[in-house]
């Protein structure tokens, strides 16, 4: 079946730097989510996308933007990168929003080493 | 606000033993709760879960009991196996979908 894809899987980017994150959610889900998960730290919910609007924003820093495009897939983009910025980014994508409980898929996320 | 705790980690058994890994949550209204756990360098996966209160989500012989007297989701596992090792996270979700997630257990089960 299937699943959520991350890419790149890893990525090493220098202090300043920008960096893209891409989020290819399941087949008809219309529903995704950003999480950060810090070395040893429980993931932090970002920012959410329903149909294409943003549903919900989280710990993002203004430093970090995100969309969700026509074909539902995602991009986390970040400038100006710290090293405090260093994490594994989740996506996660499920249908529907709102109080519409289904079950949301992770991805296997984007290991970010800023240096 | 809406959060989760854990019982705090490493947590090490033999293989066969009980396991319980402790979660409560604070949260207005009636939550949906989760556990989901996590392999080394891989994503998360959704373990169990239950949205109502007296529920009891099941999987894989995990179970957690959905106790709204005592705001409390603990994971259960009668005989862990080495490959149960992995941290656990229990988790939230109110309007909107998002996971709020408790900051995870690791647990190691030794042969």
């Amino acid at each position: 079946a299937a699943g959520v894809i991350q890419s790149p899987r890893h990525l090493i980017k220098e202090k300043r730097e920008t960096a893209t994150l891409k989020c290819y959610p399941i087949p008809r889900h219309d529903t995704v989510y950003w999480y950060q998960q810090g070395p040893g730290q429980d993931p932090q919910f970002l920012i959410s996308f329903y149909e294409k609007m943003q549903s919900d924003k989280g710990s993002i820093p203004d430093r970090f933007s995100a969309q969700q495009f026509s074909d539902y897939h995602s991009e986390l983009n970040m400038s100006s990168l710290e090293l405090g910025d260093s994490a594994l980014y989740f996506c996660a994508s499920r249908v529907g929003s709102g109080q519409d409980l289904t079950e949301a898929f992770f991805g296997q996320g984007t290991r970010l080493t800023v240096v | 606000g809406n959060s989760v705790t854990q019982m705090e980690g490493p947590v090490t058994l033999s293989e066969e033993a009980f396991l319980t890994i402790n979660c409560t949550y604070t949260a207005t209204g009636y939550p949906s709760l989760f556990w989901y756990v996590q392999y080394p360098g891989e994503g998360l996966q959704l373990l169990l879960k239950a949205t109502k209160a007296d529920d009891k989500g099941s999987n894989k012989g995990f179970e957690a009991t959905y106790r709204k007297e005592t705001t409390s989701f603990h994971l259960e596992k009668g005989s862990v196996q080495v490959s149960d090792s992995a941290v656990y996270f229990c988790a939230l979700s109110r309007s909107g979908g998002k996971l709020i997630f408790g900051q995870g257990t690791e647990l190691s089960v030794k042969p």
